[in-house]
């Protein structure tokens, strides 16, 4: 079983459409979780954190995780074309211990 | 804010001489950087730790003597890859912890390196 999973997709969605990314991680202990956006070519860009049950918000983005089920999404409201990249997950135990694992990435494709 | 910067962006180099990539905090003092690598079409792969004024922590598979990691300030890490071979041609990439409770991590750009 890997660490962190991800459907590698494609996920294609049309334009305006909501796009659901789902993440579930092995070590119930994990603390931290956190979405990148990486297009290709380019480095991992950091979306959203989050660290408690339920949901978090940042203007057209949700992530949402629930520690007992050891899953975390990201919702992306209203997608558009230039939100096509790679999403990674990444999960880190925490409690000193920093290596983050990354999961292998949806790619998503927003058809306009 | 939490900018990290890479140099160089690319570089082509020939078989069996060393390539230096520095990695630094902009913004932020980071004690903590990490050093990745990403192959085509694949996930990033750990490479290293690296904490300011100690010895980078390798993971499994990875070779110190050949991947040379110094953090010698809080703002500047530096990779460099000695006696490259064509299979080490890959996307590096840093990324710098921001430090106290704070787990996230930003990346640099990275370095496209080629060995021909």
């Amino acid at each position: 079983q890997k660490e962190v999973e991800q459907n590698s997709g494609p996920l294609s969605v049309p334009e305006g459409a909501i796009a659901s990314l789902n993440c579930t991680y092995s070590d119930r202990v994990s603390q931290s979780f956190f979405w990148y956006r990486q297009y290709s070519g380019k480095s991992p860009e950091l979306i959203m954190s989050i660290y408690s049950n339920g949901d978090k918000e940042d203007g057209r983005f949700t992530a949402q995780l629930n520690k007992a089920s050891q899953y975390v999404s990201l919702l992306i409201r209203d997608s558009q074309p230039s939100d096509s990249a790679t999403y990674l997950c990444a999960v880190i135990r925490g409690g000193g211990y920093q290596k983050v694992t990354f999961g292998t990435g949806t790619k998503l494709q927003v058809i306009p | 804010g939490a900018v990290v910067s890479q140099h160089p962006s690319r570089v082509i180099c020939k078989s069996g001489t060393s390539v230096k990539i520095e990695c630094r905090s902009l913004d932020f003092q980071a004690t903590t950087m990490f050093w990745y690598r990403q192959f085509p079409k694949q996930s990033l792969m750990l490479m290293a730790t690296s904490n300011e004024g100690s010895k980078a922590t390798y993971e499994q598979g990875v070779e110190k003597d050949k991947f040379l990691i110094n953090h010698a300030s809080l703002t500047l890490s530096t990779l460099t890859v000695t006696s490259a071979h064509p299979e080490d041609s890959s996307f590096y990439i840093c990324s710098a912890r921001l430090g106290g409770y704070s787990y996230e991590q930003y990346f640099g750009p990275g370095t496209r390196l080629t060995v021909t």
